[in-house]
């Protein structure tokens, strides 16, 4: 079946633009969450969507950092001026219901500043 | 704060031996993990969980081991295959719904 889908899978772009990242959850799935991972490191997170609640962001670095989710299901992830320390891996998971059920992730976005 | 991490960062077994990767944990209330592997270029890959009421789970040439006394998990892999070298990452599950992550155990598995 289908699962966790984001884009673009690659993206290259100077200091200072904003960009966006999409991601697509597995269908029926009602919690969404983004982390960003380090060239070599364990996942950090950044969001998380849950229903019709008000997300957590508690994990965005800075309020560069934003995200939304339209209709409960496809997240976009928008960093704004982006700086070279954005650069890495952006995942998003879904899970089917947020108690105690495993997250699934998309490949990433491989986000690359210059 | 919290926080989960891991006692070996590289693993290195033959083909065919069993591996078990351990990771350590800190938050007492925590009542949910899971076991990830992430092979290059690739998002992590769900392998199996465990809930804080059980101290073993088996899947299929997995089993995870949970031991709340030392706050200890285990992920042992029976018949180690060449398709199991990757990246194996504990989570737990913290407040609210949002997991931590350790920084992970390389596995890597010789002919």
């Amino acid at each position: 079946g289908a699962g966790v889908s984001q884009s673009p899978s690659n993206k290259v772009t100077e200091k200072g633009k904003d960009v966006e990242l999409r991601c697509d959850p597995i269908s029926g799935h009602t919690a969404l969450y983004w982390y960003r991972q380090s060239l070599g490191q364990g996942l950090e997170f950044l969001i998380y969507f849950q229903g019709n609640s008000a997300p957590d962001k508690s994990g965005l670095p800075s309020d560069r950092f934003s995200a939304e989710r339209t209709g409960g299901s496809v997240s976009t992830l928008t960093i704004q001026r982006t700086q070279q320390e954005d650069s890495a891996v952006y995942l998003c998971a879904s899970s089917l219901v947020s108690f105690n059920q495993p997250q699934h992730f998309g490949d990433g976005t491989r986000l690359s500043i210059l | 704060g919290e926080s989960v991490g891991l006692h070996l960062p590289t693993l290195s077994v033959q083909e065919g031996d069993n591996s078990i990767i351990n990771c350590a944990y800190s938050n007492s209330a925590s009542d949910y993990f899971i076991w990830y592997k992430q092979e290059s270029g690739k998002g992590p890959q769900f392998i199996i969980d465990i809930r804080s009421n059980m101290d073993k789970r088996q899947g299929q040439r997995v089993t995870v081991l949970l031991n709340k006394t030392v706050k200890h998990l285990s992920l042992q892999i029976a018949a180690t295959q060449p398709g199991d070298s990757a990246v194996y990452f504990c989570a737990e599950k913290s407040s609210g719904d949002k997991l931590t992550f350790g920084t992970g155990t390389r596995l890597a598995v010789r002919p």
